[in-house]
């Protein structure tokens, strides 16, 4: 079945950028999402990268995806205190589904 | 952009209660919406896929008879714990899929259920 797997935690000062990473293991997978979770809230859609595409930028927001290792990124350049939030990154398989990772707790140090 | 809603934000109910929660896409037709749960400091579960005008798709292990959903319409679809137990307890989260080749899922801002 669908495996989508993130570090736990990363914790990076104010004004560095960050690197979220997740790897995830099936190979037709259509769009890579990453959302965003703040404390309490639901998830908000930050970004989606279709996959016939390599990088996609949006502002402080860069995803790189690699479809041979099956590894997807998110950059986030100028990290703020806002962004601390837990990040998921999500694949689309098939017409309905959607495999969340584990998430990634982002801690911003100011 | 497309916004959806959930209500109630919090919930607690007595263990045998049954509990409705709603979600609502407010400013798009949802055709799919789509029902999640988050265990604490665990990432999301879908447990059904909920299709205006029929039958929800229940995923693997999900009691379909105490996770009742209901789609009515195109913006709202519901989905009632009942007899609910202490272990019900968790955040329950709604998305809505905007149209059917624009592969976005908005997600409400969840709730939390409390069974005591």
């Amino acid at each position: 079945g669908e495996d989508v797997e993130q570090s736990l935690f990363l914790s990076v000062r104010e004004g560095d950028s960050s690197v979220i990473n997740c790897t995830y293991t099936d190979s037709s997978s259509t769009y890579l999402y990453w959302y965003k979770q703040e404390p309490g809230a639901g998830l908000q859609l930050l970004t989606y990268i279709f996959s016939n595409m390599d990088m996609k930028q949006d502002q402080r927001l860069t995803v790189l995806l690699n479809k041979k290792d099956k590894h997807l990124s998110l950059r986030i350049a100028d990290t703020q205190t806002g962004d601390s939030a837990i990040y998921f990154c999500a694949e689309r398989a098939g017409a309905n589904n959607l495999f969340f990772g584990t998430g990634t707790r982002l801690t911003v140090i100011p | 952009g497309a916004v959806v809603s959930q209500h109630p934000s919090r919930v607690i109910c007595k263990s045998g209660t049954s509990v409705k929660i709603e979600c609502r896409s407010l400013d798009f037709q949802a055709t799919t919406m789509f029902w999640y749960r988050q265990f604490p400091k665990q990432s999301l579960m879908l447990m059904a896929t909920s299709n205006e005008g029929s039958k929800a798709t229940y995923e693997q292990g999900v009691e379909k008879d105490k996770f009742l959903i209901n789609h009515a319409s195109l913006t709202l679809s519901t989905l009632t714990v009942t007899s609910a137990h202490p272990e019900d307890s968790s955040f329950y989260i709604c998305s809505a899929r905007l149209g059917q080749d624009i592969y976005e899922q908005y997600f409400g801002p969840g709730t939390r259920l409390t069974v005591t």
